[in-house]
């Protein structure tokens, strides 16, 4: 039973067209990622939200929309994309805020790999 | 801000070798630290994590890391290496009472020949 499930799992489409990954996690956690992981492998953070609020946005092109419609589900869609969007995009989530009895780990799904012709 | 340096892109061991991966972190407070792996076509995996208790962390598959203050480091360790140890492992620092915001280091990937 996948904790963090990420759909598709690989995405190729034209530069210009419009493309949604989908993520669900069943962990009961109320924090969800996006990450993105370029070609070299270098991952950095895209969004974040806890219990549906965004909290972390980064600087990330306005063509990126994140949207939550509960705690358990993160999508993210892209428009007019890119050749330089190609990429793995990895979802994520931890139960809330680190600090006390919560320690930060973040649970990966397996990532989706888009590439853009 | 913080950041993590992982000196060494690439680190290659014989088989039941020592593997040491490096990892330096900046952090204006004390941090937490996380070390993951990544296997070929696969999303990252926790390996272990630092979070202010023990200086010494035991995590899955035979690794160790020891965080040194007084070094900013936190290197990753297994005294005998494995072939299935071959992968992408990243170093990770987060902010203790922050929104689990990991910041990655540039990964370090382990190549393991017989």
């Amino acid at each position: 039973d996948t904790a963090v499930s990420q759909t598709p799992k690989y995405l190729v489409t034209q530069m210009g067209n419009d493309k949604s990954i989908k993520c669900e996690q069943n962990l009961g956690h109320d924090t969800m990622y996006w990450y993105k992981q370029d070609s070299k492998k270098f991952l950095k953070i895209m969004f974040s939200y806890n219990n549906k609020e965004l909290i972390i946005n980064e600087t990330v092109p306005n063509r990126f929309s994140p949207k939550s419609p509960d705690k358990a589900h993160l999508n993210l869609h892209i428009n007019s994309l890119e050749l330089g969007d190609s990429a793995v995009y990895f979802c994520a989530s931890s139960q809330g805020t680190s600090g006390g009895s919560n320690t930060g780990e973040l649970f990966f799904g397996e990532g989706s790999r888009l590439t853009v012709l | 801000a913080q950041s993590v340096t992982q000196l060494g892109s690439h680190v290659s061991v014989s088989e039941g070798a020592l593997v040491l991966l490096r990892c330096n972190y900046s952090s204006s407070v004390p941090p937490y630290l996380f070390w993951y792996v990544q296997y070929p076509n696969q999303g990252l995996q926790l390996l272990l994590k630092y979070t202010s208790a023990a200086t010494l962390v035991k995590g899955i598959n035979g690794f160790e890391a020891e965080f040194k203050k007084s070094e900013t480091s936190f290197h990753l360790t297994k005294p005998s290496a494995h072939m299935s140890d071959a992968a992408e492992y990243f170093c990770a620092v987060s902010d203790p009472g922050g929104y689990n915001k990991l910041i990655f280091g540039a990964g370090t990937r382990l190549a393991v020949h017989p």
